[in-house]
């Protein structure tokens, strides 16, 4: 299947600080991303959906201030958590669709943030 | 919003005995479903996959059920194996997003 990257894929910072991941898509073109959270022992939420060169779609209950979002090409897209908290510490996974079928979603390995 | 939901949150079987992992879900437009297998600290990876107009499909060791009647689905592993210990989540398409439900941790035991 076609290959999703996700970078750091563990990142330790302080309260206050603001953290990129990063998600790249590494053999198609990705017009769709989706970014997902996930809790220890707990399923993964939607948080936002984004197309290449649009404004990112946000889940009910997810702030946009709070997560920026860009998908500013076809194989990118950024998940910026600003001032992180120790409640922001989570599992972030990205996921990715070229311009294929919806039901093919690839994706991401994670990104494992600790917020001290 | 949408609501895919598992009724065992954990689940141990012997290896090699066969593994019955069950998914609910509330929203009758999902008419595409995936099971996903995630290890420790990994992304989900696809198992198996099925449309709403399927009632069952098969692939290697798996086979996943479904019934749109009362809504459910689940997973079969046959032969069940070590490497099987993960956490399973079954994801309905809606509209051009999948939901997830909560999972199941499947533990095998040597």
């Amino acid at each position: 299947g076609a290959v999703v990257s996700q970078h750091p894929s563990w990142v330790i910072c302080k309260s206050g600080t603001s953290v990129k991941i990063e998600c790249r898509s590494l053999d198609f073109q990705a017009t769709t991303m989706f970014w997902y959270r996930q809790f220890p022992k707990q399923s993964l939420m939607l948080m936002a959906t984004s197309n290449e060169g649009s404004k990112a779609t946000y889940e009910q209950g997810v702030e946009k201030d709070k997560f920026l979002i860009n998908h500013a090409s076809l194989t990118l897209s950024t998940l910026t958590v600003t001032s992180a908290h120790p409640e922001d510490s989570s599992f972030y996974i990205c996921s990715a669709r070229g311009r294929g079928p919806v039901n093919e979603q690839f994706f991401g390995p994670g990104t494992r943030l600790t917020v001290l | 919003g949408e609501s895919v939901g598992l009724h065992l949150p954990t689940l141990s079987v012997q290896e090699g005995d066969n593994s019955i992992i069950n998914c609910a879900y509330s929203n009758s437009a999902s008419d595409y479903f995936i099971w996903y297998k995630q290890e420790s600290g990994k992304g989900p990876q696809f198992i198996i996959d099925i449309r709403s107009n399927m009632d069952k499909r098969q692939g290697q060791r798996v086979t996943v059920l479904l019934n749109k009647t009362v809504k459910h689905l689940s997973l079969q592993i046959a032969a069940t194996q070590p490497g099987d210990s993960a956490v399973y989540f079954c994801a309905g398409l809606t509209g051009n997003q999948f939901y997830f439900g909560t999972g199941t941790s499947l533990t095998v035991i040597p």
